[in-house]
């Protein structure tokens, strides 16, 4: 059972142009959601977070949007570099507003972004 | 480098062989996670160290699989008589947790490189 889904494994956008990368999630506790970036031969890197009780959180060319009643988180990248070449993975955490202690990510398939130039 | 460091980046074996992995986290950092990620899959939860305690184990982990953090400093994941299926990269990650005015703070995952397992 996929709780945290991402359903294009890929997505190709030109270099200065808006990149969205889409993420559903399933599971109602989840509380606290992370993209992390992927090269080939490297481990994940964070790249944002946001707490189910925002709706939107930035950092450069990064901005990440939460729509908590349809669970459906999207990251925008703008403008699209061709740095931004590789697999982006959704996270998902529970518990973390509740005073909890659950630091399980739960991850989606990831997403192959492809900027071309 | 100061991120989590892990060793060996690859190894390969026959089926029926023990493996050991080992991860050196970020110093000050409290947790450590070990995570699994086969092809075309995102990494997926195996245990986590909080300190020396090992809090959380997913039933991924079948009793072939041990994972340590004697010191909650570094921690090994061994596999006993490795199977075909184990092949898959093995992911260490660590983190810096703690309250805030009442809530546990998130800190984010810092991954290492992975060690990639390939079981012949």
């Amino acid at each position: 059972d996929q709780q945290v889904k991402q359903n294009s494994p890929s997505l190709s956008v030109q270099e200065g142009r808006i990149s969205i990368l889409n993420c559903d999630y399933t599971n109602s506790m989840f509380d606290y959601f992370l993209w992390y970036k992927k090269y080939p031969a490297e481990g994940p890197t964070f790249l944002i977070s946001i707490s189910s009780i925002k709706d939107k959180n930035e950092d450069g060319r990064f901005t990440v949007f939460l729509n908590k009643s349809a669970k459906h988180l999207s990251l925008h990248i703008v403008p699209s570099q061709p740095g931004d070449s590789a697999v982006y993975f959704c996270a998902a955490i529970s518990g973390t507003n509740s005073g909890g202690s659950n630091y399980k990510l739960t991850f989606g398939k990831g997403t192959l972004l492809t900027v071309n130039p | 480098d100061t991120g989590v460091s892990q060793d060996p980046r690859h190894k390969i074996t026959k089926r029926g062989q023990n493996v050991t992995f080992r991860c050196d986290p970020i110093s000050e950092h409290n947790r450590l996670y070990w995570y699994r990620q086969t092809l075309g899959q995102g990494p997926e939860f195996l245990t986590y160290f909080q300190n020396e305690a090992q809090l959380e184990k997913s039933r991924l982990l079948s009793d072939r699989f041990s994972a340590e953090r004697p010191k909650g400093s570094f921690s090994t994941l061994e596999i006993q008589r490795t199977e075909q299926g184990d092949s898959a990269m093995y992911l260490c990650a660590s983190s810096l947790g703690g309250w805030d005015r009442g809530f546990f703070i998130t800190g984010e995952l810092f991954f290492g490189e992975g060690s990639r397992l390939t079981v012949l």
